[in-house]
């Protein structure tokens, strides 16, 4: 079993639709943890870091759920740009700056 | 550019050939990671170093890959008599120092294809 698992879709929505990816984590001593994006043929960038609290970055918001190490990501008002790969990612414990990343969810919006 | 740069960006390898890639960190980056990410997978973790210590290669997936960081700046990340299993794209990565996720900068790979 994978450390961080996602279904990897793909997602298909029309322009202006809302869309919700799912992510879970099996080591319960995980550090920190991201949504990164990765466009095609591009390198992951950070998308937006991922709290307890819940983050909200414009239309993205981000949520975790530790007692279920359960992670999402929201996305309000889909843009034909928001088009790409979306890869959950968490860190273990220590600081190193490793990271273990899921396989990626892509996310095709339509016009 | 101030950014990670790897080379070359695109190699064609024949089986059983040996193939070394080349990561420039951002300057003065003291931590510098190797990822594997494999055709529609996320990017797998090879190895890790402070300054020239290696510190992690829990991930190389055998003895055929070897990296070194001799200066502590370049990074060579070498693939003794490629197989096909090889073929894909090579990830560097650098950050300031030993921090989360967010201060991890990645080059744009260089992809393998092992024919």
């Amino acid at each position: 079993r994978k450390e961080v698992e996602q279904d990897p879709g793909p997602f298909n929505v029309p322009e202006g639709a809302t869309v919700a990816f799912n992510c879970t984590y099996s080591n319960s001593a995980s550090q920190s943890f991201f949504w990164y994006r990765q466009d095609c043929r591009k390198e992951p960038k950070l998308l937006m870091s991922v709290y307890s609290s819940g983050n909200e970055d414009g239309r993205f918001t981000a949520q975790l759920n530790r007692a279920s190490q359960y992670i999402s990501l929201l996305i309000r008002d889909s843009k034909l740009s928001d088009s790409a790969t979306y890869l959950c990612v968490v860190t273990p414990r220590g600081n190193t700056g490793k990271l273990i990343f899921g396989q990626g969810t892509t996310l095709q919006v339509k016009p | 550019g101030a950014g990670v740069s790897q080379s070359p960006r695109y190699k064609v390898a024949k089986r059983g050939q040996d193939v070394a890639l080349r990561c420039d960190p951002i300057s003065g980056h003291v931590s510098l990671f190797w990822y594997q990410q494999a055709l529609g997978q996320g990017p797998e973790f090879l190895t890790y170093f402070q300054n020239e210590a290696q510190l992690d290669k829990s991930g190389l997936p055998s003895d055929r890959f070897f990296a070194e960081r001799p200066e502590g700046s370049v990074s060579t990340l070498k693939i003794q008599r490629t197989q096909q299993e090889d073929s894909a794209v090579y990830l560097c990565a650098s950050s300031l120092g030993l921090v989360s996720g967010n201060t991890i900068y990645f080059g744009e790979g260089s992809w393998l294809t092992v024919v």
